[in-house]
């Protein structure tokens, strides 16, 4: 069972860098799939961040794109995000995902972690 | 840039009754469409892929239909458990609807 969990500071400062880790257990994350992040402010909805694939590829939402990095590694078997330049419109539930494959829906999730971005 | 809509935004609904969901996009997704069930505080639970394939462990109640730009939900007869926002998400592109929360009537 591919399970996910996400690490990482829980309050972030306007303009800094926000870094979140997602580790992934039971489960290879050189296997071949996909692994992604989507965030979802307080009371509202969900949208994708980006994902990469174990090749490195990387693909990212155009509103993000300049200011998402996703990097991966395969020794630690968990991937990564950094978010920079972070305003308090930054300040949302972030979640970790699996998809097997480019395209496809998101089947295994972490369970989420909150980032605040506040002075 | 694809759009995608969500109708209604809420529905009531009592146990026992059929509910429908439906997703719009805003130009053809094929059949692209994945639906997703959140409940407060926790991660999206995965539900139904290329529109209407049952992912495995999902009961048989929840179904779903459509291709193209118009898509549907239907829970058959509507659980205790089933009370929780609904997502649909062009996955091709990687595009979340706004939700729809089902809530007792």
């Amino acid at each position: 069972q591919v399970q996910l969990q996400e690490s990482g500071p829980g309050l972030v400062k306007p303009s800094e860098t926000l870094s979140l880790t997602c580790a992934v257990s039971g489960y290879s994350i050189s296997s071949g799939d996909y692994w992604g992040w989507i965030r979802q402010p307080p009371g509202k909805g969900l949208e994708w961040i980006g994902s990469i694939h174990l090749s490195g590829s990387t693909f990212y939402n155009p509103s993000l794109k300049s200011r998402a990095t996703i990097s991966i590694d395969t020794s630690k078997n968990q991937f990564s995000l950094e978010l920079s330049s972070v305003t308090a419109a930054d300040t949302a539930v972030y979640f970790c995902a699996r998809h097997p494959g480019g395209g496809t829906p998101s089947d295994f999730w972490g369970q989420g972690t909150l980032v605040t971005v506040s002075s | 840039d694809i759009q995608m809509t969500q109708s209604p935004s809420t529905l009531s609904a009592s146990v026992g009754d059929r509910v429908t969901i439906t997703c719009r996009a805003s130009q053809s997704t094929s059949s692209w469409l994945a639906w997703y069930q959140q409940k407060p505080g926790k991660a999206p639970k995965f539900l139904i892929y290329t529109a209407s394939s049952l992912e495995s462990g999902v009961p048989s109640r929840f179904s779903g239909s459509g291709s193209g730009t118009e898509f549907t939900l239907t829970i058959s007869s509507l659980q205790p458990d089933d009370f929780a926002t609904y997502y649909c998400q062009q996955y091709n592109s990687s595009l979340f609807g706004p939700g729809t929360k089902v809530d007792i009537k």
